[in-house]
């Protein structure tokens, strides 16, 4: 069974700043990395996988995401944010088997101020 | 990415009744989820939807309570019945192409779903 940790359940940060979402998961088996982002009443949007490759992947608005297996970890960052990237942001996992369910943390509220 | 659409966006219903949710998407997909994500909470998956047979619940989830159908590759419902309070989520459903070799989900809007 895979689990997902989020352990800031907030980020207030000034605009222009840059930012860091934490993100660590457990897991027995090799999985699958997601970052969705929930905007104010929208649905989920993904922002960026990580599926094998380099473990450094990037989002088209400036995110980027690194996977770090020692560490279990794949946290979020931009060096840079604006007032629109106020929004949830929840890591994911699945395994990589045959099931693809996605085990959510339970989110980081980015609140960007001016 | 395929489109995908929720009827209804939201719906205030009283106790005891039941709810039909609709979830279609614009192209065929080979597997479909629905998820709860209760107020101020992350998502929990109800189930996936299987074409063609039963749906798969996950661990607290049953049957009985949240009927699911996949009559197709594009279109399935989930029913929340004999409704109470707690019911008060908001319901997604995803959709993702695994077995063509994407692994990725994406999802619908939600509907967000108020019992009184």
């Amino acid at each position: 069974a895979q689990s997902v940790t989020q352990l800031d359940s907030q980020v207030p940060v000034f605009e222009e700043a840059p930012v860091e979402l934490r993100c660590n998961y457990s897991s027995s088996v090799s999985v699958y990395l997601f970052w969705y982002v929930q905007y104010p009443n929208q649905g989920l949007q993904l922002l960026l996988k990580y599926l094998s490759g380099s473990t450094l992947v990037e989002s088209i608005n400036g995110f980027e995401a690194e996977f770090n297996k020692s560490q279990t970890s794949f946290h979020l960052r931009k060096p840079s944010v604006h007032i629109s990237d106020t929004a949830e942001y929840f890591c994911a996992v699945s395994d990589r088997g045959a099931t693809n369910k996605l085990i959510f943390g339970t989110g980081t509220l980015l609140a960007v101020q001016p | 990415s395929a489109v995908i659409s929720q009827k209804p966006s939201r719906d205030i219903c009283q106790r005891g009744t039941s709810l039909t949710i609709q979830c279609q998407v614009d192209s065929q997909v080979t597997m479909m989820f629905w998820y709860r994500q209760q107020p101020g909470q992350s998502l929990t998956l109800i189930a996936t939807a299987n074409q063609g047979s039963e749906a798969t619940y996950e661990s607290g989830f049953v049957i009985d309570k949240f009927p699911i159908s996949r009559p197709n590759l594009t279109f399935s419902t989930l029913t929340v019945s004999n409704m109470s309070p707690e019911d008060s989520s908001i319901y997604l459903c995803s959709v993702s192409n695994r077995g063509r070799g994407l692994y990725e989900q994406y999802f619908g809007p939600g509907t967000r779903l108020t019992v009184t």
